[in-house]
């Protein structure tokens, strides 16, 4: 039982578009929510997060927009470039840890 | 580097032995956190530790799991009787309080 679901597998984007990751949480409890981006042979590398007292939060190239009613959360990416394809994480802060999404692969072509 | 660091980065073993894996944290951060990744999924909390005080474990931890963080900063997670199973990509990752943790490049297990 996913408590933190990214439903889409894949994504591709074209280089200078606007790259949109959705997820999708269970628990409206849930107060701290984050997105991380993986690489091939690396572990993940934290990108942004946002609290549930906010709706936006913004870190140049990347916005991290939370609908609390609906339970969802997204990530914007604009605009795209090659060195963005990576696995996108989305993660909630649940007690003491995270709880991670499946993921969802990125692939932005030049 | 500063960074968080795992030794070995890959370990191949067969089915029933011991293998320990190692985790430095980001020196001034007082938590700790130990998380499995297998294909296509995202990574699974197995065990976290404020300090040395191990804090929380998943109920994916069996008995043959163990952790230890003896002095507060580097931490070594040990599998007993490895199962073919376990073969997953072992992360560690750090904090200071409560924000997202810092991940090291993790330990790739296969066992045979």
């Amino acid at each position: 039982d996913q408590q933190v679901k990214q439903n889409s597998p894949s994504l591709s984007v074209q280089e200078g578009r606007i790259s949109i990751l959705n997820c999708d949480y269970t628990n409206s409890m849930f107060d701290y929510f984050l997105w991380y981006k993986k690489y091939p042979a690396e572990g993940p590398t934290f990108l942004i997060s946002i609290s549930s007292i906010k709706d936006k939060n913004e870190d140049g190239r990347f916005t991290v927009f939370l609908n609390k009613s609906a339970k969802h959360l997204s990530l914007h990416i604009v605009p795209s470039q090659p060195g963005d394809s990576a696995v996108y994480f989305c993660a909630v802060n649940y007690g003491q840890n995270f709880v991670f999404g499946p993921g969802t692969r990125l692939s932005v072509l030049p | 580097d500063t960074g968080v660091s795992q030794n070995p980065r890959h370990k191949i073993t067969k089915r029933g032995q011991n293998v320990t894996f190692r985790c430095d944290p980001i020196s001034e951060h007082n938590r700790l956190y130990w998380y499995r990744q297998t294909l296509g999924q995202g990574p699974e909390f197995l065990t976290y530790f404020q300090n040395e005080a191990q804090l929380e474990k998943s109920r994916l931890l069996s008995d043959r799991f163990s952790a230890e963080r003896p002095k507060g900063s580097f931490s070594t997670l040990e599998i007993q009787r490895t199962e073919q199973g376990d073969s997953a990509m072992y992360l560690c990752a750090s904090s200071f309080g409560s924000g997202g943790g810092y991940f090291g490049p993790g330990t790739r297990l296969t066992v045979l």
